[in-house]
């Protein structure tokens, strides 16, 4: 059974250039989540999705940001106009949903480092 | 807000020292807690998680940690520490938007 899948694994951007990240949730998983980790800090919330909703997206910037997880295919994270500060570590997790809800564990992904240059 | 604080950001062992990290939660109501270990160049994996029930909670590889609802902690502990446990430790809380201290870097030196 395949784990979290994140694509790509390394991301070069130009500053003004669009970042797009991608996360396949384990089979049978339908809620997803993104985090970002900048340098020596902790995970941070960004967003929780759920097949064609967003759930939470308390966590997202008010600019520049979006993300979708549609009924086929992966969960996107957007990020346009990338800047020097969007530099980090994106994570994706996942769970299934009668686990959601804090009742069990979050699954994740490997992450996806964002250099913006 | 909700926050967690891990006291320690570095730690350095000496194989079959044992271990305790910390960790701090700030809501008073109903909590999750986790322990999620990241080794080097792997993603997150879960350690342990606490619901509700026995506060002293065991997980994998060794670990346990305690639930005190008063001190609102919960810390990580190990009573003998193997130079595989080198990792980066983060303790996390929360209802779906996990909340993550900013870790523990763990060095066990053989």
């Amino acid at each position: 059974n395949a784990g979290v899948m994140q694509n790509p694994r390394h991301l070069v951007r130009r500053r003004g250039q669009e970042a797009r990240l991608r996360c396949s949730p384990m089979k049978g998983h339908s809620h997803v989540y993104w985090y970002r980790q900048l340098p020596e800090e902790g995970l941070k919330f960004m967003v929780y999705l759920q097949k064609e909703n967003i759930i939470d997206e308390s966590g997202m910037p008010k600019e520049r940001f979006s993300a979708e997880f549609p009924k086929e295919g992966p969960s996107i994270l957007r990020i346009q106009q990338v800047v020097r500060g969007d530099s980090a570590a994106y994570f994706c997790a996942s769970s299934p949903a009668h686990l959601a809800g804090g009742l069990g564990e979050q699954f994740f992904g490997p992450g996806t480092r964002l250099t913006v240059l | 807000a909700q926050s967690v604080s891990q006291h320690n950001h570095h730690v350095i062992l000496s194989e079959a020292a044992s271990l305790e990290l910390g960790c701090n939660y700030s809501y008073g109501g109903t909590v999750n807690l986790f322990w999620y270990v990241q080794y080097p160049g792997q993603h997150l994996q879960l350690l342990l998680k606490y619901f509700s029930g026995d506060p002293l909670v065991k997980g994998i590889k060794g670990f346990e940690a305690e639930f005190i609802k008063s001190k609102f902690s919960f810390n990580l502990r190990k009573p003998s520490v193997q130079w595989s446990d080198t990792a980066e430790y983060f303790c996390a809380s929360g209802y779906n938007k996990l909340i993550f201290g900013a870790g523990t870097r763990l060095a066990v030196h053989p």
